[in-house]
Formats: C-alpha cells, sequence, structure tokens
C-alpha cells in the first residue's frame, strides 16, 4: 500500500523557522516532491529530492533520508504570505505520483 | 495558453446526472494525472495516463468514474450518475515525461469545481 503521512495544521510567527515532516511508505521510490497550495488555488512546485541530504532554495530548504522514509520542508523567515498548504508527494517506479493529505501553515504576525 | 487547462471552471449539476469534466495538459507533456481534492483536504488520486500505455486506474472510487484520453492530448473525466459526495475539486496535471527520475514536477490546472445538488 502507500502511505504519505503529514501533520494536518501547524501555526508559527512571522520571521521564524518551520519544518514539515513528511514520512512515507510507497512501494517504489523515484522521488519526491513539495508543492504549496493557497486556498481556492491550484498546488505549485516547490521542491524535489530524490538523494539524500538538503537541497535549498532561498527561503525553502527539502531534506530527504530514503532509508528512513522521511523528508522534511524547512521554511525560514516566514512571511505572512506564507501561510498555505503544503503538501508532499512521492512518485513512483511508473512515474506515479501520490500526495499526503498536506499540512496546513498558518503564520500569525 | 502555456498551462494546463481545465473546464469547465464550475460545474453545478443535480444528483444523477452525467458530467464530463475536460482536461488540455500542457504540449508534449506524456504523462497526465486527475485528482479529486475534498474541502481542506489533501489530493485523492484517481487516475493517471502515461504515454500509450495502459493508464492506472487504481484510484478510481467506483466504476460511477471513467477517464479517457486521445494519444498525448486531451483528457476527459466523466462521472456517471453523480451523488452528492461527489462534490469536489477536480485538478488534472501534467508533466514532461515518464518512467524515469528527473526534476520533472507535475504542472497542475486551476480544477474544476464540481458541485452536486
Amino acid at each position: 500500500g502507500q502511505n504519505i503521512d503529514q501533520p494536518t495544521e501547524m501555526t508559527a510567527t512571522e520571521g521564524a523557522i518551520v519544518q514539515i515532516n513528511c514520512t512515507y511508505q510507497t512501494s517504489g521510490f523515484n522521488g519526491l516532491f513539495w508543492y504549496q497550495q493557497h486556498a481556492g488555488e491550484a498546488p505549485t512546485f516547490l521542491s524535489y529530492n530524490v538523494l539524500d541530504g538538503l537541497e535549498e532554495k532561498g527561503r525553502f530548504s527539502s531534506f530527504l533520508s530514503r532509508s528512513k522514509g522521511y523528508s522534511y520542508l524547512l521554511l525560514k523567515e516566514l512571511q505572512m504570505k506564507d501561510s498555505a498548504s503544503y503538501l508532499c508527494a512521492v512518485r513512483g517506479d511508473n512515474n506515479d505520483m501520490r500526495f499526503g493529505a498536506g499540512t496546513r501553515l498558518t503564520v500569525k504576525p | 495558453g502555456a498551462g494546463v487547462s481545465q473546464s469547465p471552471s464550475n460545474k453545478v449539476t443535480e444528483k444523477g446526472k452525467d458530467v464530463e469534466l475536460r482536461c488540455d495538459p500542457i504540449s508534449g507533456h506524456t504523462a497526465l494525472y486527475w485528482y479529486r481534492q475534498r474541502l481542506g483536504q489533501g489530493l485523492e488520486f484517481l487516475i493517471y495516463f502515461q504515454g500509450n500505455s495502459a493508464p492506472d486506474k487504481s484510484g478510481l472510487p467506483s466504476d460511477r468514474f471513467s477517464a479517457e484520453r486521445t494519444g498525448e492530448s486531451v483528457s476527459t473525466l466523466t462521472i456517471q450518475r453523480t451523488q452528492q459526495e461527489d462534490s469536489a475539486v477536480y485538478l488534472c496535471a501534467s508533466s514532461p515525461r515518464g518512467g524515469g527520475a528527473g526534476n520533472q514536477p507535475q504542472h497542475f490546472g486551476d480544477g474544476t469545481r464540481l458541485s452536486i445538488l
């Protein structure tokens, strides 16, 4: 079966750092993606990991440990506009993509 | 346009009617995906097309749901005898290629918001 787990909701303060975790158990693995989705809008691509380690892209970083089936998305210097849902997705060996239920992040002043 | 296009953007219909949702992927994208997203929830995988291979239909929730794709272009998702539980946003996504590694994220359309009365 396919399991992709994330916390349902998180709250953080403007200017702070937040880490959103994702654990997965899938029948195949060909990369892990993070997407951002604002309410009422389509998801947009944030980051991609296929090898173990940290990928940094501006204020956003993503980490992967394949042996542990674990990833996190790190958001630094939080801004109010970062309030959104963050979706973890795993690509399988057949290029199929499965999503977690998403983490709703609220950034407070 | 250059992005994934879905139509209609909104659809309201009565319970028991059939509906057809359309997706135009980005030109040249071989992979096409349909997802369902209920209010406040994550993306539920429905079906995946990859080139001329047999589609992965493992996410379709019942035999009332079906989807077709013509070559590597337009796809239609059909829901027969709609029920109130089918109310959701139906999202389509495409990606450039299939079956391999590489940073090839999905590009999403804006979705069709389906409401069953």
